[in-house]
């Protein structure tokens, strides 16, 4: 019963690599979030999808591009990253209004 | 824009003691749930709060919402140390589009 899972779990990238973060749950769910979470700063959204085909933009977008491959697998892509963007990333899923289950979260540095 | 505002940030308290976190939120939403994140580790789910007056108790654990006060509180009896860890709150905002907004969260450290 793997969950939602997330890769990779660590990452360093040089300032200007692009790179893709994938996640896939196996709960069926119709909804999928990536979440950063900063010290100090607790998990603020970064994109959302409601359901497969749809995705919003959370409370931190810029920078970063989604996209909701089917209804199992959301991915985060960052273009050209920035130190400001070292951070722990969580994808999570859950069905309509119920409660999270999350990812191991994967770790960015970004020098 | 919903904002969601938990305090105290860091909370350091003695085994046996009482006390509460407080989460509030800015816009109306019927649903709030509470988190516990180990350190190191991903977040895993407490409570699921339904709507006003909603009360759940899970050991030493306690949630309430209030949703005309737009308060939910997570209270601690007679702390031990395995309590310790970071609770953040979380609020449900835009009925159809699902989103989920997190407080900040709250340190938890219950010492000897």
């Amino acid at each position: 019963n793997a969950g939602v899972t997330q890769t990779p779990k660590f990452q360093v990238l040089k300032t200007g690599q692009s790179m893709t973060l994938q996640c896939a749950q196996d709960m069926n769910h119709n909804s999928m979030y990536w979440y950063r979470q900063d010290p100090g700063m607790g998990l603020r959204l970064i994109y959302y999808s409601a359901s497969e085909g749809t995705t919003d933009k959370g409370e931190v977008p810029n920078g970063y591009n989604v996209s909701r491959l089917n209804k199992r697998e959301f991915s985060l892509r960052l273009e050209s990253a920035a130190p400001s963007q070292t951070s722990v990333y969580f994808c999570a899923s859950r069905e309509t209004n119920e409660k999270l289950f999350f990812g191991s979260g994967t770790q960015l540095s970004v020098l | 824009e919903l904002k969601v505002e938990q305090n105290p940030l860091f909370l350091s308290m003695q085994e046996g003691k009482n006390y509460t976190i407080y989460c509030n939120y800015s816009t109306t939403s019927d649903r709030l749930y509470w988190y516990r994140q180990d350190p190191g580790k991903s977040l895993e789910s407490l409570f699921v709060l339904l709507s006003n007056g909603a009360v759940k108790q899970e050991g030493r654990l306690m949630a309430s919402l209030d949703t005309k006060a737009r308060l939910s509180t997570l209270h601690i009896t007679a702390a031990v140390h395995d309590l310790s860890a970071t609770y953040f709150c979380a609020v449900g905002h835009g009925g159809a589009t699902n989103k989920l907004i997190f407080g900040t969260g709250t340190l938890l450290a219950v010492q000897p």
